[in-house]
């Protein structure tokens, strides 16, 4: 059964950047992207990008690009996300995701448990 | 970027009643479509993908349905369990990106 278990929360200062990771267990890492999303308080689902872990390749949201980071280190079936430049608009909680894919047909499935980052002087 | 705007924002249904949740994209997303819910504290759960097709576990009182830019999501016969707040989310050309959500309350 697939699980993610994400990194704990993180405390930042306006400016900083932030790392989280996403430990992957139970299905073939490298076979399935692994994707962002984000969600302020109080607010809706944000998704931010996604990697391939098979190879690597990325694809952000074009609100992040040139801010957000995302990798993967194969060894540990991990996916990392660095978000930079942080403003207090990035407090929210942050989520990786599995996409599933069957036969052309998307959900993301399963979730992490979230990880709060809270961005304040 | 392809935006997808979810009606109502709250919907108030009493228990046991049947509830439909709308989702339109700004442009065609053919069937690349999918439902989440997702209650307070939690990860959002993957309902509905491909448009209509159950997730894994979901109970078939959970229907989706659309094409092109309308979709529907119908839950019929409304369990307390039912009551939080579900998001559409479509993929196209690589990109995803997710309605604001519609909450579901209790009349």
């Amino acid at each position: 059964q697939a699980r993610l278990v994400q990194s704990g929360a993180e405390l930042k200062k306006p400016g900083a950047s932030v790392t989280i990771s996403c430990k992957a267990s139970g299905y073939t890492f490298s076979s399935y992207y692994m994707h962002w999303v984000r969600q302020a308080p109080g607010q809706g689902l944000e998704w931010m990008g996604m990697i391939n872990p098979n190879g690597g390749s990325t694809n952000y949201a074009q609100k992040f690009q040139g801010r957000v980071t995302m990798t993967r280190d194969s060894p540990t079936s991990t996916v990392m996300m660095v978000l930079s430049s942080l403003t207090s608009a990035d407090t929210a909680v942050y989520y990786c995701t599995k996409e599933n894919n069957w036969k052309g047909r998307r959900g993301f499935d399963p979730w992490g448990q979230g990880t709060l980052v809270t961005v304040s002087s | 970027e392809v935006e997808m705007t979810q009606s109502p924002a709250t919907l108030s249904v009493s228990p046991g009643e049947r509830a439909t949740l709308s989702c339109r994209a700004s442009q065609s997303v053919s069937s690349d479509l999918a439902w989440y819910q997702q209650k307070p504290g939690q990860a959002p759960r993957l309902l509905i993908y491909g448009a209509s097709t159950r997730a894994t576990g979901i109970p078939d009182r959970f229907t989706g349905s659309g094409s092109g830019t309308d979709f529907t999501l119908t839950i019929s016969s409304l369990q307390s369990e039912d009551f939080a707040v579900y998001y559409c989310q479509q993929y196209n050309n690589g990109l995803y990106s997710f309605g604001q959500g519609t909450k579901l309350e209790i009349k």
